[in-house]
């Protein structure tokens, strides 16, 4: 099992630009999640899905859109990058229902660091 | 809304035992979870309490009170490789929110 794969790793973006964080996961996890990590500011949750079709916002949601059309996947879609959307942004997913008191938590990907010029 | 809250930093002594504590308040408490995480990495899962009590997990060690609104976290005979964040995370409803973290520093 390869877990939670995030891809890119690195990216540099230019003002106004657009671009999309690829996540997927192969554990047949419900619950799909994105976070972005800032100094200081600890996880902050940007949206997040309970199940293929199905999407809601979080934290901060401004300037980001997702989709989960598949149970697999959760891209999040960065429609005009500003500089303040500089981040590491991590993705996360979890079974939606606890197997008894036995929760294996959330996997976390590697995360992929964005740099806004 | 949500509310957690974890010292900022804390300090402890290779060997010795820390206790990191978290307090929240929220709505629709559905567990609460504590993370890991070394700098540059990904955050790892180390423990989950849903019941009120305490979980034990080899060196680490977490505390639930639904009632109180809060949680500790407990690490035995540290190891430099300790040195990491702590996150404390609250599942609320659907969704997984996450303090600031408690950065700690074990020193030989």
């Amino acid at each position: 099992n390869a877990g939670v794969t995030q891809t890119p790793k690195f990216q540099v973006l230019k003002t106004g630009q657009s671009m999309t964080l690829q996540c997927a996961q192969d554990m047949n996890h419900e619950y799909m999640s994105w976070y972005r990590q800032d100094p200081g500011m600890g996880l902050r949750l940007i949206h997040y899905s309970v199940g293929a079709g199905i999407t809601d916002q979080g934290e901060v949601p401004n300037g980001y859109n997702v989709s989960r059309s598949t149970t697999e996947d959760f891209p999040l879609r960065l429609l005009s990058a500003a500089p303040s959307q500089t981040s590491v942004y991590f993705c996360a997913s979890s079974y939606g229902r606890d197997r008894g008191r036995r929760s294996s938590g959330y996997t976390f990907g590697s995360g992929t660091r964005l740099t806004v010029v | 809304g949500q509310n957690i809250d974890q010292p900022t930093e804390m300090t402890a002594t290779e060997g010795a035992i820390v206790q990191i504590n978290c307090t929240y308040q929220t709505s629709g408490f559905n567990g609460l979870f504590w993370y890991q995480q070394h700098a540059g990495e990904a955050p790892t899962f180390l423990s989950y309490n849903v019941l009120d009590g305490l979980e034990e997990k080899g060196r680490f060690s977490s505390f639930l009170s639904r009632s109180k609104g809060y949680s500790y976290l407990l690490l035995k005979e540290l190891q430099m490789k300790d040195s990491a964040s702590y996150l404390c995370a609250v599942r609320a409803t659907n969704k997984l929110i996450f303090g600031t973290g408690t950065l700690l520093a074990v020193q030989p």
